[in-house]
């Protein structure tokens, strides 16, 4: 089965600190996402990722930038964090061919984050 | 652009009644339909998806989901639920062959009481 890890479930971070957010995949897929959750909005994509230092902005990438140095890692950032952004972060990737393919997503387990 | 509205944000049922979760899109090419379910402190995953074919999708854990092409809808069901189907379902769409942005509902909390 596809793994899709985010190390950390739980943060605690404090306003203006800069934050990462680390997912990393064993499969070799090409394409990353990361995803938003809040209740009531469902999943907003922040970025997206089909290769190795290819990003491109989703649909609320204010206040956020992204990191894709090795194909397993890609990682989100938060410069200088701020009490909106707590939320639920969700790391997401598809096999190589493609969602639009229709080949699954597979998502991690969540990262909690609260700002304060 | 693709959009997904999920008629319920909150559906409260029995233990063993049947319970449907409504999902419509909008679009002008063809897509692919996915319903995710999330269970508490979890990821999501699949339930099932819809690519062709028959329009009558099963999936995991008894349910099944009827693609209407006419209705734009993708309608998710289980005849009989379990206390342990409590979790949020999410529909989302995809355009075939199109860019990898799966859009998604905003939810609906499914929450079975004994």
């Amino acid at each position: 089965d596809v793994k899709v890890t985010q190390s950390s479930r739980y943060l605690v971070k404090r306003t203006g600190e800069k934050v990462f957010l680390e997912c990393v995949q064993d499969m070799d897929h090409e394409n990353m996402f990361w995803y938003r959750q809040d209740p009531g909005l469902g999943l907003r994509l922040i970025y997206f990722s089909y290769d190795v230092k290819m990003k491109e902005k989703g649909d609320i990438p204010e206040g956020y930038s992204v990191s894709r140095e090795k194909k397993e890692r890609f990682s989100l950032i938060l410069e200088s964090a701020s009490t909106n952004q707590t939320s639920m972060y969700l790391c997401a990737s598809p096999p190589t061919r493609g969602a639009s393919s229709g080949n699954t997503i597979y998502f991690g387990e969540g990262s909690w984050l609260t700002v304060v | 652009a693709q959009s997904v509205t999920q008629l319920d944000s909150q559906v409260p049922v029995f233990e063993e009644a049947p319970v449907e979760l409504r999902c419509n899109y909008s679009s002008s090419v063809s897509v692919y339909l996915f319903w995710y379910v999330q269970y508490p402190n979890q990821g999501l995953q699949l339930l099932l998806k819809y690519l062709s074919g028959s329009t009558l999708v099963k999936g995991i854990n008894g349910f099944e989901a009827e693609f209407n092409k006419s209705q734009t809808s993708f309608h998710l069901r289980k005849p009989s639920v379990h206390i342990s189907d409590t979790a949020e379902y999410f529909c989302a769409v995809i355009t075939q062959g199109g860019s990898e942005k799966l859009v998604f509902g905003k939810g609906t909390k499914l929450t079975v009481n004994p």
